[in-house]
């Protein structure tokens, strides 16, 4: 799987979009950008992927360069809930039977303050 | 439908003792896969068993073990505990097939004295 960089921590004003940036240059064709999120003294949780056309969903919007060497977790209106640490995953296409295993980084913490 | 459910919440072992952490994946889900978690090494991926068998090994050393039953529930098994095995064990579960998302458990918070 490619290896992912994220910035350690970042602060988001409530009410406001949270834009979480990462980068996986050496990604390669057949990878998804998965991003799942870790709020303090739970399991990850999935929020979105996407291969190369940009997603949206009801949790968040994942806009994916169009070299794919980087992509952008959006959370449109953050709110307190959405403090977390947030992980960027790349990891070959799911439809290859067999391959659950998922690599997680360290992740960007995202603070949200009132 | 009902989520991943862990037991035990909480464990407390002693050094050189064995543990057995349970893990009840999403009714219909047939992939159980097991990850530790420490504020070291981050998460990092243990096994997964899907159908009674094991598909993924991570690198870790054989006392970390793990099954998987007929019915998809699944335990993980460590021997000979040590004071670096303190974690926090999480089990994620998926269809197993052509999945795009893991469901996580709370997890199993296990401290080695």
């Amino acid at each position: 799987d490619a290896k992912t960089t994220q910035p350690p921590s970042m602060d988001c004003a409530e009410g406001r979009a949270a834009n979480l940036p990462c980068n996986h240059s050496t990604i390669s064709g057949n990878e998804y950008v998965y991003w799942y999120r870790q709020i303090h003294s739970q399991g990850p949780q999935y929020i979105i992927h996407g291969l190369k056309n940009n997603e949206t969903n009801e949790m968040a919007s994942l806009i994916i360069t169009e070299d794919r060497k980087s992509s952008t977790l959006i959370l449109p209106h953050a709110t307190l809930r959405d403090t977390a640490v947030y992980y960027c995953i790349v990891r070959v296409a799911a439809a290859n039977f067999g391959n659950e295993k998922l690599t997680f980084g360290t992740g960007t913490r995202l603070t949200i303050i009132p | 439908k009902a989520g991943v459910t862990q037991t035990p919440r909480y464990l407390i072992k002693t050094r050189g003792q064995q543990v057995t952490l349970s893990c009840s994946p999403i009714s219909g889900h047939r992939s159980v896969s097991w990850y530790q978690q420490t504020p070291g090494q981050g998460l990092q991926f243990l096994f997964e068993y899907f159908s009674e068998t094991q598909r993924n090994k991570g690198n870790f050393p054989g006392r970390f073990s793990g099954r998987q039953f007929s019915n998809s529930r699944s335990e993980m098994n460590v021997s000979t505990l040590e004071l670096g095995d303190s974690a926090l064990y999480l089990c994620a579960s998926s269809s197993g097939v052509n999945t795009y998302e893991q469901y996580f458990g709370p997890g199993t918070r296990l401290t080695v004295t």
